[in-house]
């Protein structure tokens, strides 16, 4: 069971492009969420997203978007690439339910020079 | 959990001791709570969880405790091992109607063999 994937695991992105991380999850959970987490801070919320075709937005949802099309997958956009958006972003998913723990992939590095 | 900038507060133990990491958390109506561990280069990984309606909870080789009174969780680790070492942090879920988590900003354990 592979539980949270993302892809790619490192990326350097040159200011203004814009790239795609993707995440998928093979336990069927309903939700997902994506945060990032900068040097010795807590992980921050970006977007989430309740089930298929249900997206809303987190804390720091400025500079990217995201959608849901199938109950697996959850890819997060950057648009415009920015210096502050260089950060170890992780994708999460949970079963529907009020005490859900999140269970969480690996993470992408991320690098905007 | 409050923001503590780039230094994460490390606690230092022999292999063998065991452990004590707490952790303050910010809501007094927060109703469940988690404590994930964090090896570098991969995702926080779920460790135990707690709702608000008790104050211990054991695992294997880990109790946490949860004091609402003072708002103070604390995660035990019996018998510590040099693989236990990791950057561990609370979560809590404040009820909003839907489960986000507010994460601390952790602590870094180092074990010695």
């Amino acid at each position: 069971n592979a539980g949270v994937t993302q892809t790619p695991k490192f990326r350097i992105l040159k200011i203004g492009q814009s790239m795609t991380l993707q995440c998928t999850q093979d336990m069927n959970h309903n939700y997902m969420y994506w945060y990032r987490q900068d040097p010795g801070m807590g992980l921050k919320l970006i977007y989430y997203s309740v089930g298929a075709g249900i997206t809303d937005k987190g804390e720091v949802p400025n500079g990217y978007n995201v959608s849901r099309s199938t109950t697996e997958d959850f890819p997060l956009r950057l648009e415009l690439a920015a210096p502050s958006q260089t950060s170890v972003y992780f994708c999460a998913s949970s079963p529907r339910g009020r005490f859900q723990p999140q269970h969480f992939g690996d993470g992408t590095r991320l690098s905007i020079l | 959990g409050e923001s503590v900038g780039l230094h994460l507060p490390t606690l230092s133990v022999q292999e063998g001791d065991n452990s004590i990491i707490n952790c303050a958390y910010s809501n007094s109506a927060s109703d469940y709570f988690i404590w994930y561990k964090q090896e570098s280069g991969k995702g926080p990984q779920f460790i135990i969880d707690i709702r608000s309606n008790m104050d211990k909870r054991q695992g294997q080789r880990v109790t946490v405790l949860l004091n609402k009174t003072v708002k103070h969780l604390s995660l035990q680790i019996a018998a510590t091992q040099p693989g236990d070492s990791a950057v561990y942090f609370c979560a809590e879920r404040i009820d909003t109607g839907f489960q986000k988590l507010v994460f601390g900003t952790g602590t870094r354990l180092l074990v010695s063999p």
